[in-house]
């Protein structure tokens, strides 16, 4: 069946470099991309979104990545913090479609 | 705005035992939907409201229940609890063609 998934379950990198957490998904007809943070003991956060007529957007210290193409998904962190440290999951979705799916997450350490 | 409130936070059942997860919005937002989360795996959608009086079953609907009586609330009942249905269930809304709202979570241990 259609998937989203994530090519690395943990990420480790050092306080003040950037990171970048991949997402790749199957869904070619999926046209809204959402990343989500979420710390331990808590809901899901919204990071930032995309859509597919989009390949690039850009938040505070977050860029979302989209490559239709190769069905890729990157979400960037600039100048990463210890306030990072987290899970980090996409989740696809066609727009007026309720089904949202969601990847199983990475796990981001930031190492201070 | 509170945004999506659920409560109880945490809960312990024995198996057999019925409850209710509570799930409330202040954001008129149209979209309700309960989801669970596994170890190892993405949120799964159990059930889903696109409005008032409108429900509809998602991926993982047995042994839950749910109604939509206002728009605000949004209820999941076990009916009845089983070891499987150990989880941490998050509420969510969303205005359609937007992203969702995530509550707190109320983690369930079912014995």
């Amino acid at each position: 069946g259609e998937s989203v998934g994530l090519h690395l379950p943990t990420l480790s990198v050092q306080e003040g470099d950037n990171s970048i957490i991949n997402c790749a998904y199957s869904n070619s007809a999926s046209d809204y991309f959402i990343w989500y943070k979420q710390e331990s003991g808590k809901g899901p956060q919204f990071i930032i979104d995309i859509r597919s007529n989009m390949d690039k957007r850009q938040g505070q210290r977050v860029t979302v990545l989209l490559n239709k193409t190769v069905k890729h998904l990157s979400l960037q962190i600039a100048a990463t913090q210890p306030g990072d440290s987290a899970v980090y999951f996409c989740a696809e979705n066609i727009v007026g479609y309720q089904k949202v799916t969601f990847g199983t997450g990475t796990k981001l350490q930031v190492i201070p | 705005n509170a945004g999506v409130t659920q409560t109880p936070k945490f809960q312990v059942l024995k198996t057999g035992q019925s409850m209710t997860l509570q799930c409330a919005q202040d954001m008129n937002h149209e979209y309700m939907s309960w989801y669970r989360q596994d170890p190892g795996m993405g949120l799964r959608l159990i059930h889903y409201s696109v409005g008032a009086g409108i429900t509809d079953q998602g991926e993982v609907p047995n042994g839950y229940n749910v109604s939509r009586s206002t728009t605000e609330d949004f209820p999941l009942r076990l009916l009845s609890a089983a070891p499987s249905q150990t989880s941490v269930y998050f509420c969510a809304s969303r205005i359609r063609g937007e992203t969702q709202y995530f509550g707190p979570g109320t983690r369930l241990l079912v014995l």
